[in-house]
């Protein structure tokens, strides 16, 4: 089993629309979780981190589910400009090792 | 501050044949790192290093050499290039809220 297990989608979706994405990890004692965007032919770049009680971002909320193990990443009203690939980042509080995940593509079409 | 630099920006090897990644940041981190992202296979770890003058072994390190020049530069030296080789090379440093910083990435291609 992965570490940190992605659907890779994409997700098309229309402007406007709200998605949301789920990443599942593997090891009960991670204890840091970003979202990462990746544009086509660039590198990651954080989007947010992402904290126990939740937390938003302007149309970006981030959550953490521990007792089941995932994160997600909800993107209300999607404009174009969101289309990349969201990458979710595990680790461990003084590992030196972060683990991505593969990535979800999203594609938000006029 | 220009964050994390890399050179060169592109590449074509052929097999057999060396060459070393640079890549160097100006945020003052202790820990640096070395990936690769092939499709479909995500950001794999080849090396990395917590601190100037320590290195470690990732997930994927066979066919690499690294050498943490000082606190700022972090080279990957492919010493006998393959096709396997062919894929797109980050250089990251990380801070101490655990978030990554990317440089622009290398493209590889070994012939």
């Amino acid at each position: 089993r992965k570490e940190v297990e992605q659907d890779p989608g994409p997700f098309n979706v229309p402007e406007g629309a709200t998605v949301a994405f789920n990443c599942t990890y593997s090891n009960s004692a991670s204890q840091s979780f970003f979202w990462y965007r990746q544009d086509c032919r660039k590198e990651p770049k954080l989007l947010m981190s992402v904290y126990s009680s939740g937390n938003e971002d302007g149309r970006f909320t981030a959550q953490l589910n521990r007792a089941s193990q995932y994160i997600s990443l909800l993107i209300r009203d999607s404009k174009l400009s969101d289309s990349a690939t969201y990458l979710c980042v595990v680790t461990n509080t003084g590992f030196q090792k972060l683990v991505f995940g593969t990535g979800t593509r999203l594609l938000v079409s006029p | 501050n220009a964050g994390v630099t890399q050179t060169p920006k592109f590449q074509v090897l052929k097999t057999g044949q060396s060459m070393t990644l640079q890549c160097a940041q100006d945020m003052n981190h202790n820990s640096m790192y070395w990936y690769r992202q092939d499709p479909g296979m995500g950001l794999r770890l080849i090396y990395y290093s917590a601190s100037e003058g320590t290195t470690d072994k990732g997930e994927v390190p066979n066919g690499y050499n690294v050498s943490r020049l000082n606190k700022r530069e972090f080279s990957l030296r492919l010493e006998s290039a393959a096709p396997s080789q062919t894929s797109v090379y980050f250089c990251a440093s990380r801070d101490s809220a655990d978030t990554q910083y990317f440089g622009p990435g290398t493209r590889l291609t070994v012939l």
